[in-house]
């Protein structure tokens, strides 16, 4: 069975500092992997997606993502933090195998805040 | 432009009232899917479907029935809405052969008393 692990339901940053959002996954198979972003009042869009191509993926926003087999993570990254990135995100994996191939399975989310 | 919708997007309702929240894509989408978001829990499946008339339970399908009988549509029904069921509440489509394309609907957050 497939799982994420999304450590940290709340980080705070300063505006301008590292943004680190750490996911880590359980799959016995090569895993697709997602980062979503939801604003508030909004539904989730995707930020960057993982499908077993180049390891280091770039996504909208600044952010990206390193997947690590060796470490099962998949953590979220933007160098620089800026205040239009206060959101929740939330790290998934997809589903395979089976009649519910394809589906997501999703974190829990971590909330980001951004101080200025 | 390509999008998710869903109506109500606010809903107070009382135990046992039967409702629907709709949902429809205009993006000839044959996957369709039902969550519910609660804090601490982040996003569960309720229902998905791969096509017309084909649907399936999710991770959390009690309480809640689907119907898919056209493509662009897909609502949710709650028979006999309880409190446990006060939730927000997304659909998301893609095309079946692209997995990581989901596109989000709005939400849908209902309350039920």
């Amino acid at each position: 069975a497939q799982s994420v692990t999304q450590l940290g339901s709340h980080v705070s940053v300063s505006e301008g500092a590292l943004v680190l959002l750490r996911c880590n996954y359980s799959s016995s198979v090569p895993p697709y992997l997602f980062w979503y972003v939801q604003y508030p009042n909004q539904g989730l869009q995707l930020l960057l997606k993982y499908t077993s191509a180049a390891t280091l993926v770039k996504g909208i926003n600044g952010f990206e993502a390193e997947f690590k087999k060796s470490e099962t993570s998949f953590h979220l990254t933007k160098p620089s933090a800026h205040m239009s990135d206060a959101a929740e995100y939330f790290c998934a994996v997809r589903k395979s195998g089976g009649g519910s191939q394809g589906n997501l399975i999703f974190g829990k989310g971590t909330k980001l805040s951004v101080k200025p | 432009e390509a999008q998710v919708t869903q109506n109500p997007r606010y809903l107070i309702t009382v135990t046992g009232k039967k409702l629907t929240v709709t949902c429809s894509q205009n993006m000839n989408h044959e996957y369709m899917s039902w969550y519910r978001q609660d804090p601490g829990l982040g996003l569960r499946q309720i229902y998905y479907s791969m096509n017309v008339e084909v649907t399936d339970k999710g991770d959390v399908p009690e309480g809640y029935k689907v119907s898919r009988k056209e493509k662009r549509n897909f609502p949710l029904i709650l028979e006999s809405p309880s409190p446990n069921q006060t939730s927000l509440y997304f659909c998301a489509s893609r095309n079946r052969e692209i997995p990581y394309e989901q596109y989000f609907g709005p939400g849908t957050r209902l309350t039920v008393t």
